[in-house]
């Protein structure tokens, strides 16, 4: 059972353009909305997170938009550049001591 | 400080094999976790350990197992090796008490290649 689903797989955008991940959950108990960003070769490592009791958050580039009501939230990237050609996972993960679960994952590819 | 190191980085195991995956959380770290990365499925969460106890469990069968040492190292064994257990498994180690009070850093994690 897929508890985060995300969209799309892969994704190619052009340098200086946005490119837009989207993930939905249907566990209200969550309360932890991560992104990781993984390369080639490496470990994913934590992008940037946000709790439910803002409805946006950024950082630089990264920005992170949740929508409670609908139980979806979505990483934008903007002026996308070559190096953030990597994987996109989405997280979520409720009070307490619950793992996190991924999204399957979404393969960016940034293109001059 | 060190990052979370696993090894080995690379192995090749024929069916019906069992095999042994290692990992050395960041100091300090108490929790680690494991996942299971395949092109089909993403992150797949198999185990959490505390303190020497396993906290948290995913639904992977029992030939899946793993423990925790009082250094906070930790192995994972993969008993009676299946084609399908071929992937990419990642260890991941967390400072907090509680799980998913802050970030996870994983390490490189330790290709399995089953034939």
């Amino acid at each position: 059972q897929q508890q985060v689903k995300q969209s799309p797989q892969s994704l190619i955008v052009q340098k200086g353009g946005i490119s837009i991940i989207n993930c939905a959950y249907e566990n209200t108990a969550f309360d932890y909305f991560p992104w990781y960003q993984q390369f080639p070769g490496k470990g994913p490592a934590l992008l940037i997170a946000i709790r439910p009791d803002v409805s946006e958050k950024k950082e630089g580039r990264f920005t992170i938009s949740f929508n409670k009501s609908a139980k979806q939230f979505s990483l934008h990237i903007m002026d996308s550049q070559p190096g953030d050609s990597a994987t996109y996972f989405c997280a979520a993960s409720g009070m307490g001591n619950t793992p996190l679960v991924f999204g399957k994952g979404t393969r960016l590819s940034v293109i001059a | 400080k060190a990052g979370v190191t696993q090894t080995p980085r690379y192995l090749i195991k024929t069916r019906g094999q069992q095999v042994t995956l290692s990992c050395s959380p960041i100091s300090g770290h108490r929790s680690v976790s494991w996942y299971q990365q395949t092109p089909g499925q993403g992150l797949q969460f198999l185990f959490e350990y505390f303190s020497e106890t396993q906290r948290n469990k995913g639904n992977f069968p029992g030939r899946f197992s793993g423990r925790q040492f009082s250094n906070s190292r930790s192995e994972m064994n993969v008993s009676t090796l299946e084609l399908g257990d071929s992937a990419l498994y990642l260890c991941a180690s967390n400072e907090g008490e509680v799980a998913n009070t802050g970030e996870l850093f994983f390490g490189e994690g330790s290709r399995l290649t089953v034939l």
